[in-house]
């Protein structure tokens, strides 16, 4: 089993709607999570940090559900530029960031 | 500001040949950290440097990898004897520490023929 495991998609979205993904982690002992975004052939950028009170960022927002080992991220109103690949990331206890392969996200017109 | 900086953006090389990669982090980082991309998958972790530590060298995959960060500053990623299946994206990230979220450079394509 994998360390973060992300449903790869494709997730096909009307613009305008509300979308939302998970992503599960196997080590309860994770101390830290993230959603990063990635662009086609670009590098990650940080999208959020998980709060475990759960947080908002706009349109955006995350949540942290530590008895079921997952985190989940939000988008409302999507717009065509949300379009991109978004990965779920981790810290374990040795600090060490281990990476979901990523959920790809497609709005259409 | 400047950013993560990485060299060459782009690395097209024959099996079998040694090939650097640098990354030239934020100024005031203390952390460094290496990972690289294959197509469609995942960041895959490969070593980690904090300060004047001793690297996290955990995820290499082969010893044919290896990597320095000279005077805490740039870092050079080493590969000796390329293979085919060494080709992906290099990513290089630093952080102020490693409790802060890390910003990434763009990255270097490597293939090998």
């Amino acid at each position: 089993r994998k360390e973060v495991e992300q449903d790869p998609g494709p997730f096909n979205v009307p613009e305008g709607a509300t979308v939302a993904f998970n992503c599960t982690y196997s080590n309860s002992a994770s101390q830290s999570f993230f959603w990063y975004r990635q662009d086609c052939r670009k590098e990650p950028k940080l999208l959020m940090s998980v709060y475990s009170s759960g947080n908002e960022d706009g349109r955006f927002t995350a949540q942290l559900n530590r008895a079921s080992q997952y985190i989940s991220l939000l988008i409302r109103d999507s717009k065509l530029s949300d379009s991109a690949t978004y990965l779920c990331v981790v810290k374990d206890s040795n600090y060490q960031l281990i990476w979901g392969a990523g959920t790809k996200l497609i709005i259409k017109p | 500001g400047a950013g993560v900086s990485q060299s060459p953006s782009n690395k097209v090389t024959e099996k079998g040949k040694d090939v650097e990669l640098r990354c030239d982090p934020i100024s005031g980082h203390t952390a460094l950290y290496w990972y690289r991309q294959s197509l469609g998958q995942g960041l895959e972790f490969l070593i980690y440097f904090q300060g004047n530590s001793a690297p996290d060298k955990s995820g290499l995959p082969s010893d044919r990898f290896s990597a320095e960060r000279t005077g805490g500053s740039v870092s050079t990623l080493t590969i000796q004897r390329t293979q085919q299946e060494d080709s992906a994206v290099y990513l290089c990230a630093s952080s102020p520490d490693i409790n802060q979220p890390q910003h990434f450079g763009d990255g270097t394509r490597l293939s090998i023929l």
